[in-house]
């Protein structure tokens, strides 16, 4: 099945830019959906289709995905988006949703 | 305002079988996907299953496959699952999710707070 590599932990000062990658055969041909899990909290779907943001959601959030490697970016860090954060994709050949490891993001 | 309600989890001995339910409100149940996505103590998400608009479609993570069976009924605007042949590997929060679309290829918009299932003799 297919997989989907997420670092484990990133750390970013506030104000910084802060970069999530996940890594996958050919991922930029994928539609790539970021979720956002803060502790003790459902998770909230922050980026879809790679670089599309819900209502609501700051433009702060911005996606992206290029051959082998999609990458959630945030800008101007605070302290609020501190979480854990999650890439989805639908895998097509067991014809279901994959998620990624998990990448969890600190806050300096 | 969406909404969805997971209810129906507890402690339960191995083998044993639990039903889980989701009350969905604030939308038009009958017009989007839905899902169940689980969450072990201290681990990231896994996809369960999910269900198109109609329950012409379901489909299952392997690890579950042939144990749970998933169906809605848009009358009552509620999901459900159920759990048989339970492992302690199943212990989990279970998460109801709105589909996006009436297919489950698309993301889940709305989470519901979860459902804490335990396996355990």
């Amino acid at each position: 099945s297919y997989v989907l590599t997420q670092p484990p932990s990133v750390s970013v000062a506030p104000g910084k830019t802060a970069r999530i990658t996940c890594g996958g055969n050919n991922i930029g041909s994928k539609f790539v959906h970021w979720y956002q899990q803060k502790p003790g909290q459902a998770p909230i779907l922050v980026i879809y289709y790679h670089s599309d943001r819900p209502s609501g959601i700051p433009e702060r959030f911005s996606g992206s995905s290029s051959g082998n490697t999609a990458t959630l970016t945030i800008s101007g860090v605070e302290a609020g988006d501190e979480a854990d954060y999650y890439c989805q994709v639908w895998d097509g050949s067991i014809d279901h949703p994959v998620f990624g490891g998990g990448t969890k993001l600190t806050v300096l | 305002e969406v909404q969805l309600v997971e209810s129906g989890g507890g402690l339960v001995q191995p083998g044993r079988s639990l039903r889980l339910s989701c009350a969905a409100s604030g939308f038009t149940f009958d017009d989007y996907a839905m899902h169940w996505v689980r969450q072990a103590p201290g681990k990231g998400l896994e996809w369960v299953s999910g269900i198109t608009w109609n329950s012409g479609s379901m489909g299952y993570a392997d690890s579950v496959k042939g144990r749970f069976t998933i169906s809605r009924d848009n009358a009552k605007n509620s999901l459900y699952l159920q759990m048989n042949s339970l492992r302690p590997e199943d212990t989990a929060l279970y998460y109801c999710a709105k589909g996006s679309s009436t297919t489950w290829y698309n993301p889940s918009d709305y989470w519901g707070q979860g459902t804490l299932v335990t396996v355990s003799s």
